[in-house]
């Protein structure tokens, strides 16, 4: 079992360009997430999946769009990243219980 | 609004000290506490996980206990070794919105040799 993965690990990007971030689990979860962690402020929910076909906002969801492609991929879109959007982030996924997090993607936005 | 704190923010004990982690939330009607560990430049990795209904959960030297009534949950480490020195993060799941779990700031621990 890889648990939850994400793509890719890094990634610098220039004000204005746009990328997705991708994630996957394999432990047949309903939910996943996906938080930014920031020093002094902690993970913070962007936007979350609460099953298959649904999408909902976390609390700093501006700036991204999500797309919950089948029940095990969740990707998160920067259309135009700005600084401030400079984070790491982690996806998540979890069942009726336990959260499982990725390894997470540290983005550099110049 | 839930709010979760964690205190103290960081902690230096000496390798073989028994310690606890403190975590308060400001909501009781809380689904789930569960604690995570984090290691430098890594992910999460969930430790100790506490339902509703529950007011303690065990694993080797750790111990979790829950009391919603005061709004607290403690990490207790025994014996704690160098390899324990990480970030632990504690996070309350909701309820209502049950999906919008609130994560603490996290208490950064270091057991020296």
């Amino acid at each position: 079992n890889a648990g939850v993965t994400q793509t890719p690990k890094f990634q610098v990007l220039k004000t204005g360009q746009s990328m997705t971030l991708q994630c996957a689990q394999d432990m047949n979860h309903n939910s996943m997430y996906w938080y930014r962690q920031d020093p002094g402020m902690g993970l913070r929910l962007i936007y979350y999946s609460a099953s298959e076909g649904t999408t909902d906002k976390g609390e700093v969801p501006n700036g991204y769009n999500v797309s919950r492609l089948n029940k095990r991929e969740f990707s998160l879109r920067l259309e135009s990243a700005a600084p401030s959007q400079t984070s790491v982030y982690f996806c998540a996924s979890s069942g009726r219980y336990e959260q499982y997090f990725g390894p997470g993607t540290r983005l550099t936005v110049t | 609004k839930q709010e979760v704190t964690q205190i103290p923010a960081a902690l230096s004990v000496p390798e073989g000290e028994n310690l606890v982690l403190n975590c308060s939330f400001t909501d009781s009607a809380i689904y789930n506490l569960q604690w995570f560990r984090q290691d430098p430049g890594k992910g999460l990795t969930s430790l100790l996980l506490i339902q509703s209904s529950q007011r303690e959960q065990t694993s080797g030297r750790l111990n979790a206990s829950l009391d919603k009534s005061s709004g607290r949950s403690t990490l207790y480490i025994a014996a704690s070794q160098p390899g324990d020195s990480a970030t632990y993060l504690c996070a309350a799941r909701p309820w209502a919105g049950g999906f919008k779990t609130i994560f603490g700031a996290g208490t950064r621990l270091f057991v020296k040799a």
